[in-house]
Order: structure tokens, then C-alpha cells, then sequence
């Protein structure tokens, strides 16, 4: 079945450092893949999406490639924020029309000034 | 436009009562998924419902059961509730030509 294996944490930055949280994925056929995030008390916000092979999703200085080689989909973003902690989850559906979203485990991000 | 509307926000429950979660979707979404999400499970995803049709189902027991109405709304109930069942449920809409899950702020439900 669909899998998605994410980079434990909780990952503690300092302000304006780069970040990458890896995520990788098992799915039958051509996944979209997502990247969520959630604040504290809240659902999740999508943050940045990739639906084909080498597609680059982008939000708000997130970056994510989708690389079908590698089945990974890492998270990266070149200076952090405080306002940046959250937790933050990779995610797949691996057919249109069944939206069942399978995540991974969530990274617990922490930006300290 | 409204996001994705759960209600209520918070509910304590008694173990062995019964609990129904409203979900109302952003407006022309058809489909509306239900996901738990616990500290030790992550997060699960319990049905999808399109049309007034269960579409997809995860793999949780038979007192965990939902529904859709004509106007997209949807409810999912859980009965004989048990100290495990306590959890964040989110719902998400889709729009029907988009991969994009929109969630609202989900129900905190305790059991005690």
C-alpha cells in the first residue's frame, strides 16, 4: 500500500537558517504529492503541492520537487522564521478520483530568534 | 468565500455515549473526507463521501460510520465510545476537478 516515510524530529533552527525535512513515498502509479502544515489548535493548510515528475511546488518560500527517481518530495526553504514553527507533514494520493490522503508521521519544526 | 466549517470545536464525552461531528464544506465542494488524527497513530483517514456516496473507507471498526447530504454537508458518528477514541477529527473538501484537500480546524473530542 501507499507509504510515506518522513524525517523524524522535532528539528530546532535558528532564525534565518535553511531548512530541508526530508520525505520520501511507496505508491502504485503517479502520485500528487502535498506538503501541510499545521500551527498550534488548528487543521492543516496546504503549503505547497507537485502533481508529475520534476513539477517544483512553491509557497511562501517553500520549496518542494517532486523526484520520481528518488521517490522523495524533501521540504526546503532558505531562511527560517520564528513564525515558521509549526508541524509540518508530507503527504500523497495515489489516484484521482480515490482522495484518500496517506501522511507521514509530521516534523515538529521550532525556530528560536 | 467560507472555509470548511466543523462543528462543534471541542466535546468531552462519557465512555459507551455516542458522538455526531458536523462538517459543512466550502461552497460547490462535492467531497468530503474524515481524517483522525492522535499523537500516537498520526493521522488516519476514516472515509470519503461524494455525492451522498461513501467512496473510500479506512480501516477503523464499524462504530466509527458517516454520511452526506444533498447539500454536501456531512456527519460522521462514532458509538459506544472508547478512552482510544479520543483524538482531532478533521474533515476536508475537494473541489471536483482538483487533487486539493482543504481542512477545516477540526473537533477535539475527549473521552473520559
Amino acid at each position: 500500500g501507499d507509504s510515506v516515510t518522513q524525517m523524524e524530529g522535532p528539528v530546532t533552527l535558528s532564525e534565518e537558517a535553511f531548512l530541508t525535512i526530508n520525505c520520501t513515498y511507496t505508491a502504485t502509479g503517479y502520485p500528487s504529492l502535498f506538503w501541510y502544515v499545521q500551527y498550534p489548535g488548528e487543521g492543516l493548510q496546504l503549503l505547497l503541492k507537485a502533481t508529475k515528475a520534476d513539477d517544483k511546488g512553491s509557497n511562501k518560500g517553500f520549496e518542494a520537487t517532486y523526484r520520481k527517481e528518488t521517490t522523495s518530495f524533501h521540504l526546503e526553504k532558505g531562511s527560517v522564521q520564528v513564525s515558521d514553527s509549526a508541524v509540518y507533514f508530507c503527504a500523497l494520493t495515489s489516484n484521482f478520483g480515490n482522495e484518500k490522503l496517506t501522511f507521514g508521521t509530521g516534523t515538529r519544526l521550532t525556530i528560536i530568534p | 468565500k467560507a472555509g470548511v466549517t466543523q462543528t462543534p470545536r471541542y466535546l468531552i464525552k462519557t465512555r459507551g455515549q455516542q458522538v455526531t461531528l458536523s462538517c459543512s464544506p466550502i461552497s460547490g465542494h462535492r467531497s468530503v473526507s474524515w481524517y483522525q488524527q492522535t499523537p500516537g497513530q498520526g493521522l488516519q483517514f476514516l472515509f470519503e463521501y461524494f455525492s451522498e456516496t461513501q467512496r473510500n473507507k479506512g480501516n477503523f471498526p464499524g462504530r466509527f460510520s458517516g454520511r452526506q447530504f444533498s447539500n454536501s454537508r456531512s456527519e460522521m458518528n462514532v458509538s459506544t465510545l472508547e478512552l482510544g477514541d479520543s483524538a482531532l477529527y478533521l474533515c476536508a473538501s475537494r473541489a471536483p476537478t482538483n487533487t486539493e484537500a482543504f481542512f477545516g480546524q477540526g473537533t477535539r473530542l475527549t473521552v473520559v
